[in-house]
C-alpha cells in the first residue's frame, strides 16, 4: 500500500534551518511528484511547492522567495523539503503527499511539528 | 496565486445533505477539471474524497460527489453521518506545476 512517512518533531530558533524528510513506499517512486503544504496553528493548507521525483525539476510557490528547497534521492525513495530563515510564523505542521504530474495529491504523509521559537 | 475561496462553515442534521462551494478563476478551478476535495479530521492529515472534479478514490463512500460549474466547484455531502464533521479543502491545479487550496469549511453535523 501506498505509504509516505515523514521525520519527527523540530523545534528550532529564529533564523535557523530545518530538513523534513518523507519516506515513499508501496508504489513506483520515481512515477509521481511529491508536493510539500504546510498548515499553521487554527489555519487553512498552504502548498509550498513541488518537485518531479524523475527529474528534480521544482516549483515553489511564491510565498517562499529563495527560502525553501525540494530535492529527493530516488536510491532510498526520500524527498526532502529545507526551509531556510525560519520566523515564528513558520510554526506549523509540514505535510508531504503524492502528486501526479504535479496536481492535486492523492495520499499524504503524517505530518511534521515544526516549532519556531526563541 | 490567491487562495480559493471556501465558505467558513457549514452544517446540516443527520441523514441530510450540505453543499460546499469552492470558488476560483478561470486561471484554476475554471481552467482545468483537477479540483480535488479533502476531509481532515482534528489532528489527522488530509484525506482525498474527490479527484478531478467528481471522481470517488476506491474506499469513499457514495454519499460525497463534485461537480463544477465555471470557475465554482462543489462537495455535496449526501446522507450526513455523524463522523462526517470535519474540516474539508478543496484544492486545484492551476498551471505550470502550480496548486492553489481553499481557506477550508468547517463543516457540523448537528
Amino acid at each position: 500500500q501506498v505509504q509516505l512517512v515523514q521525520s519527527g518533531v523540530e523545534v528550532k530558533k529564529p533564523g535557523a534551518s530545518v530538513t523534513v524528510s518523507c519516506k515513499a513506499s508501496g508504489y513506483s517512486f520515481t512515477s509521481y511528484g511529491i508536493s510539500w503544504m504546510r498548515q499553521a496553528p487554527g489555519e487553512g493548507l498552504e502548498w509550498m511547492g513541488w518537485i518531479s521525483t524523475y527529474n528534480g525539476n521544482t516549483n515553489y510557490a511564491q510565498n517562499f522567495p529563495g527560502r525553501v528547497t525540494m530535492t529527493r534521492d530516488t536510491s532510498t525513495t526520500t524527498a526532502y523539503m529545507e526551509l531556510r530563515s525560519l520566523r515564528s510564523d513558520d510554526t506549523a505542521v509540514y505535510y508531504c503527499a503524492r502528486a501526479p504530474g504535479g496536481l492535486p495529491p492523492d495520499y499524504w504523509g503524517q505530518g511534521t511539528l515544526v516549532t519556531v521559537s526563541s | 496565486q490567491s487562495a480559493l475561496t471556501q465558505p467558513l462553515s457549514a452544517s446540516g442534521s443527520p441523514g441530510q445533505s450540505v453543499t460546499i462551494s469552492c470558488t476560483g478563476t478561470s486561471s484554476d478551478v475554471g481552467g482545468y477539471n483537477y479540483v480535488s476535495w479533502y476531509q481532515q479530521h482534528p489532528g489527522k492529515a488530509p484525506k482525498l474524497m474527490i479527484y478531478e472534479v467528481s471522481r470517488r478514490p476506491t474506499g469513499v463512500p457514495d454519499r460525497f460527489s463534485g461537480s463544477k460549474s465555471g470557475n465554482t466547484a462543489s462537495l455535496t455531502v449526501s446522507r450526513l453521518h455523524s463522523e462526517d464533521e470535519a474540516d474539508y479543502y478543496c484544492s486545484s491545479y492551476a498551471g505550470s506545476n502550480n496548486l492553489v487550496f481553499g481557506g477550508g469549511t468547517k463543516l457540523t453535523v448537528l
